[in-house]
């Protein structure tokens, strides 16, 4: 079946470590998305690919990194330059609609990062 | 800039009851609408879309949605729920424009009693 895999589910960050969250997918879809989300805050979108070898900055990109080599994957880096990196991170991926919009987002089942 | 508001942060319903979920957009532009569930610890599944069209859209599970242009909402309603309706729900739009950004709202918790 096509899907999105995010892995690990959970992940434990020391301080001034960098960590990597990986997702993958087989739908064959150009654009993918990593959010966070964090309680009562609902999903904030932190880079997007719509693209190989292209990204943007989302609305919280601040102490984070993305690289987008292939089609199928787009890992982001937790840095420690990221002070509160603590939350539920989720990865999708969509359709590339050109400068349209509407295409509706599928989602990983997410990694949760802790400090330790 | 777009924003999603969803003015219910938690609602409590008794299983069988009916069901009303909010939202409201701000923009100018024609959105694309979507509501989402998330189960604790899960990713986000689509319930249902409203691109054009009839401004009333069926989804899985037995929900429906109604676009009212006028009133900038797109609420989620079923007509009975059921326990395992139990989740967290998402509204997301979309702009022409803006390639394929979502904008989401902070979500309604919904607790069902039995």
């Amino acid at each position: 079946d096509g899907g999105i895999t995010q892995s690990p589910k959970y992940l434990f960050r020391k301080e001034g470590q960098n960590v990597t969250l990986s997702c993958e997918q087989n739908l064959n879809h150009d654009a993918m998305y990593w959010y966070r989300q964090d309680p009562g805050q609902g999903l904030r979108l932190i880079y997007y690919s719509q693209i190989v070898n292209d990204f943007q900055k989302g609305d919280i990109a601040e102490g984070y990194s993305v690289s987008r080599e292939k089609k199928e994957s787009f890992p982001l880096t937790v840095t420690s330059a990221q002070k509160n990196p603590t939350a539920f991170y989720l990865c999708a991926s969509s359709t590339s609609p050109g400068q349209g919009a509407g295409q509706p987002q599928h989602f990983g089942d997410g990694t949760r990062l802790s400090i330790l | 800039a777009q924003s999603v508001t969803q003015p219910d942060i938690h609602i409590t319903v008794s299983e069988g009851a009916s069901l009303e979920l909010r939202c409201n957009y701000s923009y100018g532009a024609t959105p694309y609408l979507f509501w989402y569930v998330q189960s604790p610890g899960q990713g986000l599944q689509l319930l249902l879309k409203y691109f054009s069209g009839d401004t009333l859209v069926q989804g899985i599970k037995g929900f429906e949605a109604e676009f009212k242009r006028s009133q900038s909402s797109f609420n989620l309603r079923k007509p009975s729920v059921h326990w395992s309706d139990a989740a967290e729900y998402f509204c997301a739009v979309g702009f022409t424009g803006t390639a394929s950004k979502l904008t989401f709202g902070t979500g309604t918790r919904l607790q069902v009693t039995l």
